[in-house]
């Protein structure tokens, strides 16, 4: 059964543009929760992360929403670039360094230029 | 610094074979997890392995095993594949901080 379920499974955004990435979760315990980007051909790469106690994380173009009492987070990419066309996986664990992440379907952007 | 590095990269087996994947972690890398990727079910974990220890266990049934030598590189081995074992077989290790660094997978297809 999927833990994290994650939406949409893909989206097409114009370059410059906001993509949005969501996902939710059941499973309380989980207390780490990174995004992945996967580009074809390549392994999954980590992108950023955050735990339940922050609500808000940004680097760069990415920024991580949390919230904990709806048990969703999202991702944000702000002025989206072809570059960022890509998968993007959302995880989950109960820990940070507990290896057993528990990774959403993903979602496929497309940024247009 | 070099990546980590799985080989094969593509292989193709017949139902009934087994194969064995190896991967070799990032220099300094203790922690070495196996996933696996196909289009139905996305990204599962396998096992993960410290110091030559499995220390968690995902669900797969027991024709899936994996070990970690002394240097940290890690083999897994699937014993009477079926078609369904056909995905992207994705290692990662880690320093211990919690961030996962992929390989670029071994693609196994079961004829």
């Amino acid at each position: 059964q999927q833990q994290v379920k994650q939406s949409p499974q893909s989206l097409i955004v114009q370059k410059g543009g906001i993509s949005i990435i969501n996902c939710a979760y059941e499973n309380t315990a989980f207390d780490y929760f990174p995004w992945y980007q996967q580009f074809p051909g390549k392994g999954p790469a980590l992108l950023i992360a955050i735990r339940p106690d922050v609500s808000e994380k940004k680097e760069g173009r990415f920024t991580i929403s949390f919230n904990k009492s709806a048990k969703q987070f999202s991702l944000h990419i702000m002025d989206s670039q072809p570059g960022d066309s890509a998968t993007y996986f959302c995880a989950a664990s109960r820990y940070s360094n507990d290896y057993k992440l528990s990774f959403g379907a993903g979602t496929t952007v497309t940024v247009r230029a | 610094k070099a990546g980590v590095t799985q080989t094969p990269r593509y292989l193709i087996k017949t139902r009934g074979q087994q194969v064995t994947l190896s991967c070799s972690p990032i220099s300094g890398h203790r922690s070495v997890s196996w996933y696996q990727q196909t289009p139905g079910q996305g990204l599962q974990f396998l096992f993960e392995y410290f110091s030559e220890t499995q220390r968690n266990k995902g669900n797969f049934p027991g024709r899936f095993s994996g070990r970690q030598f002394s240097n940290s590189r890690s083999e897994m081995n699937v014993s009477t594949l079926e078609l369904g074992d056909s995905a992207l077989y994705l290692c990662a290790s880690s320093p211990g901080n919690g961030e996962l660094f992929f390989g670029e997978g071994s693609r196994l297809t079961v004829l």
